[in-house]
């Protein structure tokens, strides 16, 4: 199984900065099978990226995903007020599909 | 547009069963793999199960593999999770979900399991 780790727990910034979000794995994921997410309460999850780096339908294009192997990284170039959240990644290139234990975006 | 409807949820004892329905509409539903993920109460997201579109593979996480079955009926664009033997950490709201990766998600539909 791959593990996903999730770094950090909690991320409190200001809207209009900057939010850069890592995603580690126990093991390489096959053919960077790896997708971010996020989560609002009492809304159901909302894909960003998939593929590591390809941002989803409508997704606007300052979110941003990179990384390949074991290393993943979620950037959001500058905060609106509405990116705040919880953000997940997940492996999906090999059974069981994990996800990471979610990081935390608070308004600072 | 692309919908996802869960139903089935409900109040069940620890070790009683349920069955899960997510009606697809909007898209060609043979097309497409699915799956069951879900969030309990205060934690973070867990994929459950995946069905490919033809049904012949199927996947499931260690915490539900030899409880839970997951299955789809084509001709009625339906995927079905049969969850049987149900523990208190099965309390969870669970969502059925489009491809892989999941890219459409249904709003969900809440199971408890106490007594």
């Amino acid at each position: 199984e791959i593990v996903l780790t999730q770094s950090p727990g909690t991320l409190s910034l200001s809207p209009g900065e900057r939010a850069t979000l890592s995603c580690r794995a126990s093991q390489s994921v096959s053919s960077s099978y790896l997708a971010w997410y996020q989560k609002k309460s009492g809304q159901a999850p909302r894909i960003l990226i998939y593929g590591a780096s390809s941002r989803a339908t409508g997704i606007p294009d300052r979110f941003s995903g990179s990384g390949s192997g074991t290393d993943f990284t979620l950037t959001i170039s500058r905060l609106e007020p509405e990116d705040f959240g919880v953000y997940y990644c997940q492996q999906y290139g090999s059974s069981p599909y994990t996800f990471g234990q979610g990081t935390k975006l608070e308004i600072k | 547009d692309v919908q996802l409807v869960e139903s089935g949820g409900g109040f069940v004892q620890p070790g009683g069963s349920l069955t899960l329905s997510c009606a697809a509409s909007g898209f060609t539903f043979t097309s497409y793999s699915m799956n069951w993920f879900r969030q309990a109460p205060g934690k973070g997201l867990e994929w459950v199960s995946y069905i490919s579109s033809s049904s012949s593979t199927m996947y499931y996480a260690d915490s539900v593999k030899g409880r839970f079955t997951i299955s789809r009926d084509n001709a009625n664009n339906s995927l079905y999770l049969q969850m049987n033997s149900l523990r208190a950490e099965d309390t969870a709201l669970y969502y059925c979900a489009r491809g892989k990766p999941a890219g459409y998600w249904g709003q969900g539909t809440l199971v408890t399991v106490s007594s």
